[in-house]
């Protein structure tokens, strides 16, 4: 069982709409939690980071993190067609070595 | 402020050879780490260096090594290429290495053929 599962899709939605992504894991030392995005033939950029549970915003994303469930979300509002990319989660112990989830493949349509 | 940068952009070598990746780190991140990415695949992690010394090793064979110089900057070297070392190669830096956030280079690409 691998430590981080993601769908990795592909996930196609028409521009403005809510975009859901999910990511379940099995380690409970997990405490710091990320997501980011990545487009084609580039570095993952950073788009939310945080610690244990609760939620956390910035402008259209939030994320979501419920360590009871082992269970992290990002929730992408008013999507638009810059945001067609592969969304990546990863999180790690404290130690800095990041644990990734295989992605999932995103586009939005105009 | 410039970012993470790597070179080369691509490489394309053949089984049996040798490879080495460079990676400088964003100005004040002392700490680099390496992330091979296998098309399809999320990153996964190789190395961790901080202050020149290696902290932390994945699940990796020993034909891959790394180093980290006094100016921060970083080589990740493999020997005895396979076809399954074909992959995205991520340099990623951070301040100290440790619960604090990594900023990614743009990536090797690497055909091993």
């Amino acid at each position: 069982q691998k430590e981080v599962e993601q769908d990795p899709g592909p996930l196609s939605v028409p521009e403005g709409a809510i975009v859901s992504l999910n990511c379940t894991y099995s380690n409970s030392a997990f405490q710091y939690f990320m997501w980011y995005r990545q487009y084609s033939r580039k570095g993952p950029e950073l788009l939310m980071y945080t610690y244990s549970s609760g939620n956390k915003e910035d402008g259209r994303f939030t994320a979501q993190v419920d360590k009871s469930s082992k269970y992290i979300s990002l929730f992408i509002r008013d999507s638009q067609p810059s945001d067609s990319a592969t969304y990546l989660c990863a999180m790690e112990t404290g130690a800095n070595n990041l644990f990734f989830g295989t992605g999932t493949r995103l586009t939005v349509i105009p | 402020d410039a970012g993470v940068t790597q070179s080369p952009t691509h490489l394309i070598k053949t089984r049996g050879q040798q490879v080495t990746l460079r990676c400088s780190p964003i100005s004040g991140h002392k700490s680099v780490s390496w992330y091979q990415q296998v098309l399809g695949q999320g990153p996964q992690f190789i190395f961790q260096y901080y202050e020149k010394e290696e902290r932390r090793r994945g699940n990796f064979p020993d034909r891959f090594s790394a180093r980290q110089f006094p100016n921060y900057s970083s080589e990740l070297n493999v020997n005895a290429l396979l076809l399954g070392d074909s992959a995205l190669y991520l340099c990623a830096s951070s301040w100290r290495g440790v619960t604090d956030t990594q900023y990614f280079g743009p990536g090797t690409r690497l055909t091993v053929l």
